[in-house]
This record gives C-alpha cells, structure tokens and sequence, in this order.
C-alpha cells in the first residue's frame, strides 16, 4: 500500500508557466519534506513543515513555494520554472519527535521537465 | 559545503560476494545515519539506520557500521545478490539540527552475475 504518493509522476511545463507538484501521506506524520534531486546529485532539501510551521532552507531560490493544508497534503509550487528547475521532486514524510530518531518515507517522485 | 560524502560514485561486485559502501560525514552533531536504496525513476527506499550510541547494526544481509571517532560508516551488504543493484544513499541526521536528513551523492552498486 503506497504511503506517501506524488502527482502526477511525471510533468512536462513550459518554461515560465507555473507549474504545482502534490504529495499525500496515510501515515499521519508531522513533518513533510520537499527535496529536490538532479542526475548525480544528493538530494537537495528545498524546505519542510513541522506540523504548520514552514522551514525554508536558505538556498532555497522564491521561485518555490510550499503549502501544507491538513496533515494529509502537502503541494510544491513552482512560480516560473526555469530550465535549471528540471529535476525529480521527492516528497518524504518523518514521524519525528522531540527525543526520537526516526526515518523519511519517501514517495515516488515527480520528474520534472521543462520546455 | 557537503556534510555528507561518498567518494565513489559507482561499484561493482560480483554476485554472492561482499558489498561494501562508504560514507563519511563532517557535522559532529548527526546522531542518527541512515542508508537508502534507489531504483530508477522511483524514490529512495528506507533500508538501514544506526544511532550514535552504537557501533553496528544488523539486518539479514545488511550491517551497517558506525566509527564516530572517524565520522565514518559504512554499509555491508553480504551476500550480494543482482537485485541489490541500485543507488545507495547515505544519510544523516540530528536531533538538535532541525528535522533535517542530509544526502550524500550516493553509490550505484552494480552487482553482476
């Protein structure tokens, strides 16, 4: 049973037309990530939130944007996608706690193509 | 700045032979390590993780072990089988760092018949 899903799996946009990627948990967790991976890279962390509370990495650039509206979803909205902006989105989800390590589910991903 | 290396972008190993990975890390304050598996076009599967407090960590065919002093683990994987190939990543993360997981770039393990 899938635990953390991401549509569509697979987008194309246009250069500069806003473009939103969605992921949905069933796992009940409090922490949603949105990471961001190129060919051969590490994933990147673009932000994530902490029940509500939204934690923006310093690098990440304004042309993303992160909205989290019950527990359940979480959305990735790319203002004007540029070429750089290609890449496979992971949505990740940890049940963390104060005094606990735990770790991220991850969803399939969402590969990103822009033309 | 990478918190989190693995130096060799690529292995291979014959199948039923051991399979090592290495990670190295440079934040003392990662004090949970995790190592994932990554299949194409599909997202990064948990596979093993090891607290600070411990030294090794065993699960079937996969032991994970952890040299604080070194800041350095590494991943076993004996015996390797040609299913085990894929993308491995190393990961890190800490309790008082936010609720971060950091990636190395990780390993493409080629496990050959």
């Amino acid at each position: 049973d899938a635990m953390v899903i991401q549509n569509p799996r697979y987008q194309v946009t246009q250069f500069g037309k806003p473009v939103t990627l969605s992921c949905s948990q069933t796992l009940n967790h409090n922490v949603m990530y949105w990471y961001q991976q190129k060919s051969s890279q590490a994933p990147k962390l673009l932000f994530h939130y902490y029940d509500k509370d939204f934690n923006n990495e310093a690098d990440t650039p304004d042309n993303f944007q992160s909205r989290r509206p019950n527990t359940s979803f979480c959305f990735l909205d790319i203002r004007s996608p540029g070429l750089g902006d290609a890449a496979m989105y992971l949505c990740a989800t940890s049940g963390l706690g104060l005094l606990m390590n735990t770790e991220a589910f991850f969803g399939q991903g969402t590969r990103l193509t822009v033309v | 700045d990478q918190q989190v290396k693995q130096n060799s972008p690529s292995l291979s190993v014959q199948e039923g032979r051991i399979s090592i990975l290495n990670c190295d890390y440079t934040n003392s304050m990662f004090d949970y390590f995790l190592w994932y598996k990554k299949y194409p076009a599909e997202g990064p599967t948990f596979l093993i993780s090891i607290s600070s407090i411990k030294d090794k960590n065993e699960d079937g065919r996969f032991t994970v072990f952890l040299n604080k002093s070194a800041k350095h683990l590494s991943l076993h994987i004996v015996p390797s089988q040609p299913g085990d190939s894929a993308v491995y990543f190393c990961a890190a993360s800490a309790r008082n760092y936010g609720q971060n997981f950091v990636f190395g770039p990780g390993t493409r393990l080629s496990v050959l018949p």
